[in-house]
């Protein structure tokens, strides 16, 4: 089965924090995505990297960064949080073949920033 | 630009009840199109998916859905609902050519004793 592990269920943080969220897939994925999860907005893209140290902006980026320095991991970076960025955050990967596109998906980090 | 559309925030429908869940979207080729569940607290699992050929597609917990081009739909069906049914449920859509996904923004199906 494919597996794609989020170190964190839950992290409380402080405005102003710098917040790391991890995500390790164990499928050889060539792609990785960040999610933002927020009720009645379902999922947007905050980024998604195709290769390691190959990122692409999704449709919020701002106010996160991403890294991805070995091809199982991909973090997701608040280099100052704010209260705004409380929110439930989803990883997924998937392969590079579009005959097996399929997003496979973490159980997600639920982030309060107070 | 692709949009995915789930017109039901809520849905309740008693046990054994049959289910429909509606999904439009907007793309001008054909897409791939996804369901996921999301139960709560949890990440997203898939339910099933069409990418091409026969436009009845079966997937996991009995659940089926029909590709429409001419209604630009993917509805999910299910012809009895048991309790543990109960949870999000996100349609997707991916175009030929990207890795991306649109999501829909969801729809909560409760299910009545």
């Amino acid at each position: 089965d494919v597996k794609v592990t989020q170190s964190s269920r839950y992290l409380v943080k402080r405005t102003g924090e710098k917040v790391f969220l991890e995500c390790v897939q164990d499928m050889d994925h060539e792609n990785m995505f960040w999610y933002r999860q927020d009720p009645g907005l379902g999922l947007r893209l905050i980024y998604f990297s195709y290769d390691v140290k190959m990122k692409e902006k999704g449709d919020i980026p701002e106010g996160y960064s991403v890294s991805r320095e070995k091809k199982e991991r991909f973090s997701l970076i608040l280099e100052s949080a704010s209260t705004n960025q409380t929110s439930m955050y989803l990883c997924a990967s998937s392969f590079t073949d579009m005959a097996k596109n399929i997003q496979y998906f973490g159980a997600g980090t639920r982030l309060s920033v107070l | 630009a692709q949009s995915v559309t789930q017109p039901d925030i809520h849905i309740t429908v008693s046990e054994g009840a049959s289910l429909e869940l509606r999904c439009n979207y907007s793309y001008g080729a054909t897409p791939y199109l996804f369901w996921y569940v999301q139960s709560p607290g949890q990440g997203l699992q898939l339910l099933l998916k069409y990418f091409s050929g026969d436009t009845l597609v079966q997937g996991i917990k009995g659940f089926e859905a029909e590709f429409k081009r001419s209604q630009s739909s993917f509805n999910l069906r299910k012809p009895s609902v048991h309790w543990s049914d109960a949870a999000e449920y996100f349609c997707a859509v991916g175009a030929s050519g990207t890795y991306k996904y649109i999501f829909g923004t969801g729809t909560r199906l409760k299910v009545l004793a």
